[in-house]
């Protein structure tokens, strides 16, 4: 059973430019969530999607991110208009139902680096 | 708001020495806990947890017990190896989300 997939694991953007992340869920999960670590800080989080739906995202920048996670395909995280702060690692991870006594398992990460 | 208060880092010990590393929280109801491990440049893996007061979480060596009298989730091992080195980072969950603490980073030296 594979984990949880994300690709890319790194990438470089210029300034202005557009970054997307993907996420593949584990296997029968339906609950993705997405995760920010800035450098030398902790987890921040971002949002909170099941398939179709946008559940939470009380932590996402009002302006240049977007999520999604359709009915098929992976989730994916979007920054327009990249800039030097968003250079951050982000963590996508994902449950089979609403955490709480629900484990969550966390892909690897993918490393965003804004030049 | 919740939030998780971790002992501050680095901390740096010999090997074979006792490990504590300090997690407090403040929640409101009554959270699940958790100890997540990361080595460098990859993801988080979960180490152990505990979904309510009293329960005792372990694994690899490492055990810590969810104590709601002091809102505590203290992690600790025996004696610790070089593999050990990492960042640990403490965090709970409640509703749809984990707040993590900041982190610490522990070195272990042979």
């Amino acid at each position: 059973n594979a984990g949880v997939m994300q690709n890319p694991r790194h990438l470089v953007r210029r300034r202005g430019q557009e970054a997307r992340l993907r996420c593949s869920p584990m296997k029968g999960h339906s609950h993705v969530y997405w995760y920010r670590q800035l450098p030398e800080e902790g987890l921040k989080f971002m949002v909170y999607l099941q398939k179709e739906n946008i559940i939470d995202e009380s932590g996402m920048p009002k302006e240049r991110f977007s999520a999604e996670f359709p009915k098929e395909g992976p989730s994916i995280l979007r920054i327009q208009q990249v800039v030097r702060g968003d250079s951050a690692a982000y963590f996508c991870a994902s449950s089979p139902g609403l955490m709480g006594g629900n484990t969550i398992y966390f892909g690897e990460g993918s490393w965003l680096t804004v030049v | 708001g919740d939030s998780v208060t971790q002992m501050e880092g680095p901390v740096t010990l010999s090997e074979e020495a006792f490990l504590t590393i300090n997690c407090t929280y403040t929640a409101t109801g009554y959270p699940s806990l958790f100890w997540y491990v990361q080595y460098p440049g990859e993801g988080l893996q979960l180490l152990l947890k505990a979904t309510k007061a009293d329960d005792k979480g372990s694994n690899k060596g490492f055990e810590a017990t969810y104590r709601k009298e002091t809102t505590s989730f203290h992690l600790e091992k025996g004696s610790v190896q070089v593999s050990d080195s990492a960042v640990y980072f403490c965090a709970l969950s409640s509703g749809s989300r984990l707040t993590f603490g900041e982190g610490t980073q522990l070195t272990v030296n042979p």
